[in-house]
C-alpha cells in the first residue's frame, strides 16, 4: 500500500522568510513518481513538480526548490523569500499507477505581509 | 488549451437525494479520475476511468458510481446522499503511462456539494 505523510498541518511565516514543507512517502514499488501540488483558495489543485524514483537530482526553479532523498523516503519542498501569493494548501503525492495518486493530508501555508 | 471543466461548481442537496457531477477533461486526455476532499479525510481517491472502463477504484461504498463516455467526458453519481457526503469533489485528467504520462494530474476547480 502507498502512503504519504505531511507532518506539518499548518505553517505560518512572515513574508520574505524561507519555508520548507516536509513529505515522507511509503511504497514497495521500485518505480514511482512524486509530486507537489498547490491548492489556492479557488480549489483547483495545480501541479508544481514531478520527480521519478530514478532521478534524485534536486531542482531549483525560481524561488522553489525540491530535495528528494530516496534513502529517507523524503521529498521536501522549499520556498525561498516567501510571498503572500504563496499562501495555499500544498499537497505531496505519490503515483505508481497512472490512474491513481495517493495524497498527503496537505500543509496549509500562510504567508503574512 | 482548455483545462478540466467541472459542473456544477456548487450545489445543495438534502439527505436521501442523488446527485450527478460532470467533468470534461483536457483534450487528448483519456484518463479521468475523481477525488473527494473533506477537511477531516483529506483527498481520497474515488475511481478512475479510461476508455469508458473503470480501471481503479477507491474504498467508497456502492452509492458512489461513475461512468465515462466515448468523448472521455465523465460523470459521477452519488445516490442516497448522507450528511457525510458534503465535500469538494475534484476531477482530474491525464494521459496514462504508456501514453508517455509521468503521472501528473490536471485538476478542475471542483464541485462543492453540501448535503443538508
Amino acid at each position: 500500500a502507498q502512503k504519504v505523510t505531511q507532518a506539518q498541518t499548518e505553517i505560518s511565516v512572515v513574508e520574505k522568510e524561507d519555508v520548507t514543507l516536509d513529505c515522507v512517502y511509503e511504497t514497495r514499488d521500485t518505480t514511482y513518481y512524486l509530486f507537489w501540488y498547490k491548492q489556492p483558495p479557488s480549489g483547483e489543485l495545480v501541479f508544481l513538480i514531478r520527480r521519478n524514483s530514478f532521478d534524485e537530482q534536486n531542482e531549483i526553479s525560481g524561488r522553489y526548490s525540491w530535495n528528494f532523498q530516496k534513502s529517507t523516503s523524503s521529498f521536501n519542498f522549499t520556498i525561498t523569500a516567501s510571498q503572500v501569493v504563496d499562501s495555499a494548501v500544498y499537497f505531496c503525492a505519490l503515483n505508481t499507477n497512472a490512474g491513481k495518486s495517493t495524497f498527503g493530508d496537505g500543509t496549509t501555508l500562510t504567508v503574512k505581509p | 488549451k482548455a483545462g478540466v471543466t467541472q459542473t456544477p461548481r456548487y450545489l445543495i442537496k438534502t439527505r436521501g437525494q442523488q446527485v450527478t457531477l460532470s467533468c470534461s477533461p483536457i483534450s487528448g486526455h483519456r484518463s479521468v479520475s475523481w477525488y473527494q476532499q473533506t477537511p477531516g479525510q483529506g483527498l481520497q481517491f474515488l475511481f478512475e476511468y479510461f476508455s469508458e472502463t473503470q480501471r481503479n477504484k477507491g474504498n467508497f461504498p456502492g452509492r458512489f458510481s461513475g461512468r465515462q463516455f466515448s468523448n472521455s467526458r465523465s460523470e459521477m453519481n452519488v445516490s442516497t446522499l448522507e450528511l457525510g457526503d458534503s465535500a469538494l469533489y475534484l476531477c482530474a485528467s491525464s494521459f496514462r503511462f504508456w501514453q508517455g504520462s509521468t503521472g501528473e494530474l490536471f485538476f478542475g476547480e471542483g464541485s462543492r456539494l453540501t448535503v443538508l
